[in-house]
């Protein structure tokens, strides 16, 4: 049974910078994993943001960028705002198979 | 513009069938892999199943292998999910999405197992 970690809840303030970052069970997470992350607010469905480790979607803002980081995913918010607050997802791929992480509820304050 | 609207949800007892539906409309459905997608209440998203573009190849979570079947009519621009079998942790918004590079998701579908 493979798991996806993610923290589960970060705290950040307006204006800051804040990563969360994307564990697998098997190891070291690599661009093999084509890691996507994805943001949900309450009541909506996900919207993507990134995919295959680093690119953008073309409604992603720039302030939000992919990248490898200490073996693991990692989703970093750069100048974060106040509608940034949600949960982020990160989803990670396995031989036809895809994993979701747990999730990090990110508040901003 | 790109539009994935889910249907087929509802109430089933354990043990029932249901079937849901994605219609897509504003892209080239046949050039894209699809997705299921769902989410239990208040709880994180799980990724269901998948299938290329001509139905060759399909992928399922192991949970519900045997018991759900992912399916498409590009004709009709349409994705589906058979369910069999239903259980009480299958209750869930279902969600349908293209390929994680074009990035497009539907607003779901609950379908609740219960008695």
């Amino acid at each position: 049974q493979t798991v996806v970690t993610q923290e589960p809840s970060l705290t950040v303030s307006p204006g800051g910078t804040v990563t969360l970052t994307c564990a697998s069970s098997t190891g070291t997470v690599t661009s093999g994993y084509y890691p996507n992350w994805f943001q949900q607010k309450p009541g909506q469905a996900p919207r993507a943001l990134i995919y295959s480790t680093t690119n953008k979607h073309s409604w992603t803002p720039a302030r939000f960028s992919g990248s490898l980081l200490g073996g693991k995913a990692a989703l970093t918010l750069s100048g974060v705002q106040p509608e940034d607050e949600a949960e982020y997802y990160c989803l990670l791929y396995y031989s036809g198979t895809w994993v979701f992480g747990g999730g990090t509820k990110l508040t901003v304050l | 513009e790109v539009q994935l609207v889910e249907s087929g949800g509802g109430l089933v007892q354990p043990g029932g069938s249901l079937r849901l539906s994605c219609a897509a409309s504003g892209l080239t459905f046949s050039t894209y892999w699809m997705s299921w997608v769902r989410q239990a209440p208040g709880k994180g998203l799980e990724w269901v199943a998948n299938m290329n573009q001509d139905g060759s190849e399909k992928y399922y979570v192991d949970s519900v292998k045997g018991r759900f079947t992912i399916s498409r009519d590009n004709a009709k621009n349409s994705l589906y999910l058979q369910m069999d079998s239903l259980r009480a942790e299958d209750t869930a918004v279902y969600y349908c999405a293209t390929n994680w590079k074009s990035g497009f998701w539907g607003q779901g579908t609950l379908v609740t197992v219960s008695s």
